[in-house]
This record gives C-alpha cells, sequence and structure tokens, in this order.
C-alpha cells in the first residue's frame, strides 16, 4: 500500500524558514516524481513544486520561486521542501503527492495526508 | 501560464441525478486533463485522467470527456457519497487546478 507521511509543519513568523519532509512507502520511490501541492483554509489546490525522480528535473510555481526548494532523498525514501522567507499567503495545508510517470507532467495517484504551515506574527 | 475555469462553483443535486461539471482551459491542453474528489477534511482522490481514462477502482458511473480547451466531468447516477468537491487539473504544462465545484444536495 503506497504511503504518504509529511512532517514538519507548525506555526512560523513572517520572513522565518521551515523544512517540510514526506516519507514515501509502498512503492519503488525512486521510479516516481513527486510534488508538494498546497491547499489554503477554505481555497482551492495549488501545486507549489515537482522534481523527478533522479532530481535532475525541478519546477516550481511563480509565487514561491527563489524562496522555495524540493529535493529528494531516494536512499532514505524522502521528498523535502525548503521554505524560506516565509509570506502569511503560503499559509496552507501542504499535501506530499506522488506522479505516476518518473518525469512529470501525468497525473497524480496518492496523496498524503498533509502537514500544515501557519505564517503568522 | 494555463488558467483552468470550472462551472459551477456550487452545484445541488439530488440522489440519482445525472450531473455535469465543465472545466476549461485556457489554451489548448490536448487531453492532458485529471479529475479529482475532495471530500472534507480529507486529501484528493484520482478519478479520471487523459481527460476520460478512469482510474483503477473509480465506480463505473463517473467519466470524463473533452479535448482541447474543453471538458467535462459526468456522474451518470449520483450516490449518497458522491456529494464532494471536484477540481480539473492542466498537466500539458506544469500544473494547474480549477478553483473546484462543490456539489451539494439539494
Amino acid at each position: 500500500e503506497v504511503q504518504l507521511v509529511e512532517s514538519g509543519g507548525g506555526l512560523v513568523q513572517p520572513g522565518g524558514s521551515l523544512r517540510l519532509s514526506c516519507a514515501a512507502s509502498g512503492f519503488s520511490f525512486d521510479d516516481y516524481a513527486m510534488h508538494w501541492v498546497r491547499q489554503a483554509p477554505g481555497k482551492g489546490l495549488e501545486w507549489v513544486s515537482g522534481i523527478n525522480y533522479d532530481s535532475y528535473s525541478t519546477g516550481y510555481v511563480d509565487s514561491v520561486k527563489g524562496r522555495f526548494t524540493i529535493s529528494r532523498d531516494n536512499a532514505k525514501k524522502s521528498l523535502y521542501l525548503q521554505m524560506n522567507s516565509l509570506r502569511a499567503e503560503d499559509t496552507a495545508l501542504y499535501y506530499c503527492v506522488k506522479d505516476v510517470d518518473s518525469g512529470g507532467n501525468s497525473q497524480f495517484d496518492h496523496w498524503g495526508q498533509g502537514t500544515l504551515l501557519t505564517v503568522s506574527s | 501560464d494555463i488558467q483552468m475555469t470550472q462551472s459551477p462553483s456550487t452545484l445541488s443535486a439530488s440522489v440519482g441525478d445525472r450531473v455535469t461539471i465543465t472545466c476549461r482551459a485556457s489554451q489548448n491542453i490536448r487531453t492532458w486533463l485529471a479529475w479529482y474528489q475532495q471530500k472534507p477534511g480529507k486529501a484528493p482522490k484520482l478519478l479520471i485522467y487523459k481527460a476520460s481514462s478512469l482510474e483503477s477502482g473509480v465506480p463505473s458511473r463517473f467519466s470524463g470527456s473533452g479535448s482541447g480547451t474543453e471538458f467535462t466531468l459526468t456522474i451518470s447516477s449520483l450516490q449518497p457519497d458522491d456529494f464532494a468537491t471536484y477540481y480539473c487539473q492542466q498537466y500539458h504544462s506544469f500544473y494547474t487546478f480549477g478553483q473546484g465545484t462543490q456539489l451539494e444536495s439539494k
């Protein structure tokens, strides 16, 4: 059974930093692209960042470029999101998401339960 | 950037109804479109991919159609478990979700 378990969320002051983690199990992690998708309270879904199977290719939504960095450790079957210069508008539930393809640009077939980031003073 | 627009934003329907949700893309995305269902407090669930392919385990009352810029998700006979929010997503160029359609009980 595919499992994606996020951690690392919490309350951070504006301008602060945080790193989210996602522990994957139940599938061959190093065969698939992975993503972070967020959902602000009461709002819709927004793709944040993605990384292909071997970390060669990454992508970001414009609003986080230069502030967030996605990475993965295939040996540890883990996905990460380093978030710097955090803003109130980054407040959201962050989902770790599995792609169906190694390179990305496909549908998302498994989602974690999310970890909540709150940016507030 | 590709924008995705869903309609309606809210839909009231009854068990047994045939329901259709529309998603429009701001440019041609061929058939690179997925539909997801999300229930309160839960993660989204993949229903349809490549515009019309049914994800394994999803009931056959769900179907998708369309290509280019206009797409539809149809539920042929609404069941109590189907009341939820539905999102379309393009994956032609990066990823963009529609704003969501909340399907509620009439």
